[in-house]
């Protein structure tokens, strides 16, 4: 059961273009929503987070959007650039408590590629 | 230099031959958990430890175990591969509910 369902599982953007990753999720317990940078040949990396009590978190040239009446969250890399060519994943975590502490649930990975 | 470091980076073995991969964190930090990487599929979570002793499922921890003798290392043990097992695996640790989960560089394992 994929809880967290993320889209489109690859993107090409030309430099300086807006490149958009959408993911959506079910579980109305999650209560925190990071997205991670991955470049191959390495794990994983915290790019960016939102928590449910905010519509919007901007650092940089990337912004997080949020909307909890439709379970949906999104990633915006603004004037894309070479560099940014990476696989990004969303996830979601769950409440903190009992033995749900720090679990993350991911969603399938966007494999983006920015031409220069 | 805060770190995950995970041995070995590249494994092929074959069918029922036991295995280990190991993870070790410099952080202090309570929180660690495997994760394995499967085109399509995302990262999917096999294990994951609270603290030493304190272990618990993720969503995919058939054909796996895990221990957590120590604070720093969270070794994760194949007792008998199995072709479906090939895959890139990686070790994350966390300090706390922030939930920012640090990674290491990966194990890429192959299953003959």
């Amino acid at each position: 059961q994929q809880q967290v369902k993320q889209s489109p599982q690859s993107l090409i953007v030309q430099k300086g273009g807006i490149s958009i990753i959408n993911c959506a999720y079910e579980n109305t317990a999650f209560d925190y929503f990071p997205w991670y940078q991955q470049f191959p040949g390495k794990g994983p990396a915290l790019l960016i987070a939102i928590r449910p009590d905010v519509s919007e978190k901007k650092e940089g040239r990337f912004t997080i959007s949020f909307n909890k009446s439709a379970k949906q969250f999104s990633l915006h890399i603004m004037d894309s650039q070479p560099g940014d060519s990476a696989t990004y994943f969303c996830a979601a975590s769950l409440n903190a408590g009992g033995t749900s502490y720090g679990k993350l649930t991911f969603g399938q990975g966007t494999i983006l590629t920015v031409h220069p | 230099e805060a770190q995950v470091t995970q041995n070995p980076r590249y494994l092929i073995t074959v069918t029922g031959k036991k295995l280990t991969v190991t993870c070790s964190q410099n952080m202090n930090h309570e929180y660690m958990s495997w994760y394995r990487q499967d085109p399509g599929l995302g990262l999917r979570q096999i294990y994951y430890s609270m603290n030493v002793e304190v272990t618990d499922k993720g969503d995919v921890p058939e054909g796996y175990k895990v221990s957590r003798k120590e604070k720093r290392n969270f070794p994760l043990i194949l007792e008998s591969p199995s072709p479906n097992q090939t895959s890139l695996y990686f070790c994350a640790s966390s300090l706390d509910r922030q939930n920012i989960q640090y990674f290491g560089a990966g194990t890429r394992l192959s299953v003959l």
